[in-house]
């Protein structure tokens, strides 16, 4: 099956600092989200991206799906910022998204 | 928010019982979806479905299984719960095959 490998695995920064997470997968995909889990364990679906670049405030998502790869960009990032950040793919013809291992945030005050 | 509401938040059981947890939207969305999440594991697949009583296997279906009788709700049933099974189980849909994925809550399960 296809396989989704994110990086880096941990990441601690300070309050104020930009981050880039990065998803590489091994298939071509019709369907990549990206989703923040907060501290409290709560799932948010930030972006649906297949391909291209979409913004939503501080955080923008950029997906080259020839290269099979997306990137999830946080600038100026806050406290509330922490957690870990999912990627998920969905394999052309299939209907269940397959998920990364995931990236931890940590933002420090 | 998506109207996505999960039952119950809690659980602990004991080994060998049947357990089923309950996922119901008000969306009207045609998939849904059963994701366990384990330490080390990341979000794993269950089972989903795509409309009324139809289902199929994820990569970690064993043990489980599911019902789909209308729209709105999608059951998780544990035949006879181990000790394996404690995790976080998460309830998704969808609306179609190219629209946004979106959580419940989650059902903390323990087996003891």
């Amino acid at each position: 099956g296809i396989q989704v490998e994110q990086s880096p695995p941990d990441l601690i920064l300070q309050e104020g600092a930009n981050s880039t997470l990065r998803c590489n997968f091994s298939d071509s995909v019709n369907n990549l989200q990206w989703f923040h889990q907060n501290p409290w364990g709560q799932l948010i679906n930030l972006f649906y991206i297949p391909s291209g670049t979409k913004q939503n405030g501080r955080l923008s998502a950029t997906t080259v799906a020839t290269e099979r790869y997306s990137l999830l960009y946080i600038s100026s990032s806050q406290t509330t910022d922490s957690g870990v950040y999912f990627c998920a793919v969905d394999v052309q013809g299939a209907q269940k998204l397959v998920f990364g291992q995931g990236t931890r945030l940590t933002i420090n005050p | 928010d998506a109207g996505i509401t999960q039952s119950p938040r809690h659980k602990v059981t004991e080994t060998g019982t049947p357990v089923t947890l309950r996922c119901h939207q008000t969306e009207n969305h045609r998939y849904m979806y059963w994701y366990r999440q384990d330490p080390g594991h990341g979000l794993r697949l269950i089972h989903y479905s795509y409309g009324v009583k139809d289902t199929d296997k994820g990569e970690v279906s064993d043990g489980y299984s599911v019902s789909r009788s209308k729209t709105e709700d999608f059951l998780l049933t544990l035949e006879s719960a181990t000790s394996s099974q404690t995790s976080v189980y998460f309830c998704a849909i969808k609306g179609s095959l190219e629209e946004k994925l979106f959580f419940g809550s989650g059902t903390q399960l323990s087996v003891l």
